[in-house]
């Protein structure tokens, strides 16, 4: 059972650079999120697609763009990496929106130098 | 400003104890989420819950609407639960889902 499939596990970019963090989830899931980790914060929602075709903005937005690319996947693209952006990155699922148990994958630990 | 905050941030009990991590919340909520994350960095959902009470193995989830409060609940601690428990919240006013920041617990055997 791979549940939610998260690609790469470990990245180091340089300031400036670009890179796509990609999920994948098995489970015919409607609803994708993405979210950071970072010390002494609570997890923080980046975006999210509430189903195949949509996607909006969540707390932290700025410097991310996303794509729901089909029911399976939902990427997630820095386009110029700042140190800020130093973080860990969930991907999760969900059968529907909100209100229904998310399933998380294994994170990717992404720094910016 | 904090929509979840949790207590204590951090705990260690002895194997076999019984241990209460606690869990408040600002907004109003359709749902609240009780997730667990292995020192790893795994994240597992444990509990989604509403109203009363759910009960999984040794883990007990309690929710109070009227006092905006959750508690997680284990019994006879083991040292496999060390792990850090988050709360989080989907707000019933919107898409917006909050997190606190977590409550580290070590279980010494």
């Amino acid at each position: 059972n791979a549940g939610v499939t998260q690609t790469p596990k470990f990245q180091v970019l340089k300031t400036g650079q670009s890179m796509t963090l990609q999920c994948a989830q098995d489970m015919n899931h409607n609803s994708m999120y993405w979210y950071r980790q970072d010390p002494g914060m609570g997890l923080r929602l980046i975006y999210y697609s509430a189903s195949e075709g949509t996607t909006d903005k969540g707390e932290v937005p700025n410097g991310y763009n996303v794509s729901r690319l089909n029911k399976r996947e939902f990427s997630l693209r820095l386009e110029s990496a700042a140190p800020s952006q130093t973080s860990v990155y969930f991907c999760a699922s969900s059968a529907r929106q909100l209100n229904q148990p998310q399933h998380f994958g294994d994170g990717t630990r992404l720094s910016i130098l | 400003k904090n929509e979840v905050e949790q207590s204590p941030q951090n705990l260690t009990a002895q194997e076999g104890e019984f241990i209460t991590i606690n869990c408040s919340y600002s907004v109003g909520i359709s749902a609240l989420h009780w997730l667990q994350q292995h020192p790893g960095g795994g994240i597992v959902s444990l509990f989604m819950l509403s109203s009363g009470k759910k009960k999984h193995g040794r883990l007990i989830a309690t929710i109070n609407i009227q006092e905006k409060h959750s508690s997680l609940h284990i019994t006879a601690s083991h040292p496999r639960d060390s792990a850090v428990y988050i709360c989080a919240v989907s707000s019933n006013t919107g898409n917006q889902f909050y997190f606190g920041t977590g409550t580290s617990l070590t279980v010494i055997p």
